[in-house]
């Protein structure tokens, strides 16, 4: 099992600013994963993070909004760099031990860009 | 890509009914999630599905493979059982999962 501490949990925002949201897990992962939930809509992955190589990014996320780090196996950030009232979502962390198995999610950083 | 789709998107029912909630996908998979979202954003895993059915507590898990389709039940339901279901699917290997857009549900004492 794993225990996923999420930092902030919620934020208020100013546009054009950028802000880091970490990811503290008790046990050692290989692959931790950063999800946004825009209101109302599914969660999509942005990135997949790797201990000790660039992130992963999906269509549609890019570096330079998204910079994420991966300093060791039990922790990551990702910052929303930039943002805009279209930031507004709630970022997920989550890590899976190996394919198919549970996945656990921290609490969620609920960001509102105003 | 998998399309997941779920139904319904939203759902009241009192306290003490038998839920069902729906997930349908399009392509063949290696593993579905049912996950629950609380209003705080959290979420947790509830059964992870290759074949078969499970059973946790209250809760039942089905899947079809052939057809595509999954249910997850809720027996003897509670108002703490009030929350946001999810289904997600992984297509095969380490493929990122698709996730479903919810089905919020609201039990009413």
């Amino acid at each position: 099992s794993a225990v996923i501490s999420q930092k902030p949990s919620r934020d208020i925002c100013q546009r054009g600013t950028s802000l880091t949201i970490q990811c503290q897990v008790d046990s050692q992962v290989t692959m931790m994963f950063w999800y946004r939930q825009q209101p109302g809509q599914s969660l999509t992955l942005i990135a997949t993070a790797n201990q000790g190589s660039e992130a992963t990014y999906e269509s549609g996320f890019v570096i330079d909004k998204f910079p994420i780090s991966r300093p060791n196996l039990t922790f990551s950030t990702l910052t929303v760099s930039n943002m805009s009232p279209e930031d507004s979502s709630i970022y997920l962390c989550s890590v899976g031990f190996y394919s198919g198995n549970t996945i656990y999610f921290g609490e969620g950083s609920w960001l509102t860009v105003v | 890509k998998n399309e997941v789709e779920q139904s319904p998107q939203n759902l009241t029912a009192q306290e003490g009914e038998f839920i069902t909630i729906n997930c349908s996908y399009s392509v063949g998979i290696s593993a579905l999630h049912w996950l629950q979202q609380h209003p705080g954003g959290g979420i947790v895993s509830l059964f992870m599905l290759s074949s078969g059915k499970k059973k946790h507590g209250r809760l039942i898990a089905t899947i079809n493979i052939q057809e595509k389709h999954s249910s997850l039940h809720i027996t003897a339901s509670h108002p703490r059982d009030s929350a946001v279901y999810i289904c997600a699917v992984r297509s095969s290997g380490n493929t990122p999962l698709v996730f479903g857009k919810g089905t919020r549900l609201s039990v009413i004492a």
